[in-house]
């Protein structure tokens, strides 16, 4: 059962314009959510997180939204530059406990 | 302040053996989790470690264990070694393991099982 799921597999985005990663869970447990990118063959690097009692977190070009009544949550990054082209996951704790569930990942890559 | 280290970065085992991965924390986090990677099933929990003792586990067989010691680096062991195992082994930090903390990766121990 897959509790966090990140649907698109791949993004394309031009330089310079935004980028929108999505992220979808189940478990109405999570409070704790958290943006990683990751490039290949090194660890996830964190990048930003938004606890369940916030809607918006920003920091610098990344911005985090989360929509709990839909168990939606979305990265922005604006504006896109070629460094940002990597794998983006999306991971999840519930409270209590220290476990990261994360989602599949997508590759964002960046087009000059 | 220095990363997460993990040690080695890379291993190649034959069916059979055992391995054990190296993990030491940054410096003054207590909290030390292991994950594996692999392309068909993501990045998936092995097990969480505070103060020496096991506080979580994740749905894998007793051929994975792990340890931490006093200084708060860790150790994971898998034995018997099948060619499943071959993954990227992540290990990662935080202060306390509270739940609304982050946690920071290590860069990966990549095993390959022949």
């Amino acid at each position: 059962d897959q509790q966090v799921k990140q649907n698109s597999p791949s993004l394309s985005v031009q330089e310079g314009r935004i980028s929108i990663l999505n992220c979808d869970y189940t478990n109405s447990m999570f409070d704790y959510f958290l943006w990683y990118k990751k490039y290949p063959a090194e660890g996830p690097t964190f990048l930003i997180s938004i606890s369940s009692i916030k809607d918006k977190n920003e920091d610098g070009r990344f911005t985090v939204f989360l929509n709990k009544s839909a168990k939606h949550l979305s990265l922005h990054i604006v504006p896109s530059q070629p460094g940002d082209s990597a794998v983006y996951f999306c991971a999840a704790k519930s409270q209590g406990a220290q476990k990261l569930v994360f989602g599949q990942g997508t590759r964002l890559t960046i087009n000059p | 302040k220095a990363g997460v280290t993990q040690t080695p970065r890379y291993l190649i085992k034959t069916r059979g053996q055992q391995v054990t991965l190296s993990c030491s924390p940054i410096s003054g986090h207590r909290s030390v989790s292991w994950y594996q990677q692999t392309p068909g099933q993501g990045l998936q929990f092995l097990f969480e470690y505070f103060s020496e003792t096991q506080r979580n586990k994740g749905n894998f067989p007793g051929r994975f264990s792990g340890r931490q010691f006093s200084n708060s680096r860790s150790e994971m062991n898998v034995s018997t070694l099948e060619l499943g195992d071959s993954a990227l082994y992540l290990c990662a930090s935080s202060q306390t393991g509270k739940a609304r903390e982050t946690q920071y990766f290590g860069p990966g121990t990549r095993l390959l099982v022949l």
